[in-house]
């Protein structure tokens, strides 16, 4: 059965402090996202990745950096954190073709508070 | 650049009525059409999807959708609705490269009993 695992459901950090979420798929899919989830906002993303060492910004990149240093991995990091980016983290993964026709595959979600 | 509408933040309905929620896009070419669903504190989970050919696409748990290009819409439909489906429902569109969506902003369904 396919799966997508985040490594926390729920994460309280302090302002400025470095925040890691990693997130893992045993699907073996090329293409792993990073999204933030904000009420009346949607999916907004944040990175997405489609291969090992390579990644692309998304329309919301500013204070957030990613490492892919394995197929099934894909961390999320905030190099400082700050508490407008208290929100719910979804990552997701799907197979690399032509256009956007690949099912997203959804984790649980981390919701992050920085307090 | 692509864009996603949903214009009904919160929907309630009553349990056994028929549910319609809707959403218009915009893209260049032809869309690649999606609707996922959200339980409370879960990720998001695929109900369908529209690619090609027919434009009546049916998915899980009785839900179904239509592409109507000429309104530029994909409107999700349940013909009778249970309480199980109060959850948070999600249109996205994708055509770009590496298989990026662009999400709505998402539609809040309440039943009540």
């Amino acid at each position: 059965d396919v799966k997508v695992t985040q490594s926390s459901r729920y994460l309280v950090k302090r302002t400025g402090e470095k925040v890691f979420l990693e997130c893992v798929q045993d699907m073996d899919h090329e293409n792993m996202f990073w999204y933030r989830q904000d009420p009346g906002l949607g999916l907004r993303l944040i990175y997405f990745s489609y291969d090992v060492k390579m990644k692309e910004k998304g329309d919301i990149p500013e204070g957030y950096s990613v490492s892919r240093e394995k197929k099934e991995r894909f961390s999320l990091i905030l190099e400082s954190a700050s508490t407008n980016q208290t929100s719910m983290y979804l990552c997701a993964s799907s197979l690399l073709g032509q256009g956007s026709y690949n099912e997203q595959f959804f984790g649980p979600g981390t919701r992050l508070t920085v307090l | 650049a692509q864009s996603v509408t949903q214009p009904d933040i919160h929907i309630t309905v009553s349990e056994g009525a028929s549910l319609e929620l809707r959403c218009n896009y915009s893209y260049g070419a032809t869309p690649y059409l999606f609707w996922y669903v959200q339980s409370p504190g879960q990720g998001l989970q695929l109900l369908l999807k529209y690619f090609s050919g027919d434009t009546l696409v049916q998915g899980i748990k009785g839900f179904e959708a239509e592409f109507k290009r000429s309104q530029s819409s994909f409107n999700l439909r349940k013909p009778s609705v249970h309480w199980s489906d109060a959850a948070e429902y999600f249109c996205a569109v994708g055509g770009t490269s590496y298989g990026k969506l662009t999400f709505g902003q998402g539609t809040i369904l309440t039943v009540h009993p």
